[in-house]
This record gives structure tokens, sequence and C-alpha cells, in this order.
């Protein structure tokens, strides 16, 4: 069975550093591994994904993430952080063989970027 | 851009009691999903639906759960009858394929008293 590991459950940091957020999976098969962020009250929004090709994939509002498969590893990243990047991040692993469009969902990490 | 609906936003029901969970998905998209989470853990997904029917779902979309999506009406998940462990926050998202990009709505907050 697949799973998605999300270590840190919160991530602070100031206005202008970089952040990176941590995902990690175990799947028998290529992944495909998404990114979505949800802000308060509001319902997740997509960000980026992975389904094959270039390991480093761009998304929306500056984000990108690099798939690592040597660490089974799809952390997100973004630099500069500005404060409106505060939200809580999710990471999620799909299912290629069975093609149901089932995610499996980490935890989450919530983040906090002061000004 | 295109969204999902979701209502109502909050229900409190009577534990045994019927509820309907009405998702308002994105007009061209196929596929339809319904997610819980419990308050403090994952999203975990409950079933999904394509054409009419159910295409797979989860050991905890049990036997007084159902869905369906009569003439392109709203995409619905009736819980009958209701019990305490199904309160959660419930997600439905749509797509137009799969290993797409999922819209998700905001959620529908159950709590069964």
């Amino acid at each position: 069975a697949q799973s998605v590991d999300q270590p840190d459950a919160h991530v602070t940091l100031s206005e202008g550093a970089s952040l990176e957020l941590r995902c990690s999976y175990s799947y028998s098969a290529a992944p495909y591994l998404f990114w979505y962020v949800q802000y308060p009250g509001q319902s997740l929004q997509f960000l980026l994904k992975y389904i094959t090709g270039d390991t480093v994939v761009k998304g929306t509002k500056g984000f990108e993430a690099e798939f690592r498969k040597s660490n089974s590893s799809f952390n997100l990243k973004k630099s500069p952080a500005h404060w409106s990047d505060s939200a809580k991040y999710f990471c999620a692993l799909e299912n290629t063989g069975a093609n149901t469009g089932k995610l499996t969902f980490g935890h989450g990490t919530i983040l906090r970027v002061h000004p | 851009g295109p969204k999902v609906l979701q209502i109502p936003s909050h229900q409190i029901i009577d534990m045994g009691q019927m509820v309907t969970l009405n998702c308002d998905p994105v007009s061209n998209h196929l596929y339809f999903y319904w997610y819980k989470q419990i308050l403090g853990q994952q999203m975990e997904f409950l079933v999904n639906f394509y054409n009419g029917k159910v295409m797979e779902k989860s050991k905890l979309f049990k036997d007084q759960f159902s869905v369906e999506r009569p003439d392109g009406s709203y995409f619905t998940l009736k819980i009958q009858p209701t019990a305490l462990e199904d309160s959660a926050v419930y997600f439905c998202a749509s797509s137009l394929e799969h290993n797409s990009d999922y819209t998700f709505g905001s959620g529908t907050r159950l709590l069964v008293i």
C-alpha cells in the first residue's frame, strides 16, 4: 500500500527566506505526485504535479518541486517566501496502477511566514 | 478558475438520521470524488464516480454510504443512518480525467450528535 509522509507539522520562517517543505512517499511503482495548498476556510488549490519527465516541476504562485527517486522525495520549494504563502500544504500521491484518480495525502504542513 | 461548490458548508445532525451532502462539480468534468478528513488527521479517499457508476471505494465507504449524480445535477453523498464516527469534513473533488488537476471544494463540516 502507498503512503505519504510530511514529517514537519509546522514550519516557520521570515519573509524573504527560502522555504522547503518535505515530502517522502512509499509506493511500489512510479508515482504521480502532487502538491496542494489550503488557505484558512478555503478549498485545496492545486500547485503542481509530477507525472513523468523533467524531475523539477514548476507550478503556480512561484513554487517548484523536485522529484528524487533515489530517496523517494518530492520537496516543495520557493525563494523568496512571502507572508501570503502562509497556509497549509499537502503532498499527495496518485495510484498509477489502478488509474482511478485515488489520491493518498500526507498530514499536511502548516507554513507561517513572518513579515 | 473553475470551482467546486459544496452545500451546505456545515451540517449538524442527530445520530441515526439521514444526511445528504451536495457537490456541484466543475461543469465539464467527468470524474467525481469524495474524501473524508477527521479532525487532526489526513484526508482519506472514500469513493470515485464516473459515467454514473462507482469505480472504486475504500474501506471507509461503509454500506450506509451511497453516491449518485442524477441527470447531471449535484453529485451527492448520502449517509443513512449516520453514526457518531461519521463526524468529519467531507471534501468533494472533480477532474476532467485521471492524473489531471483535481479541483476540490471547500468541504462540508458534518457533526453527528
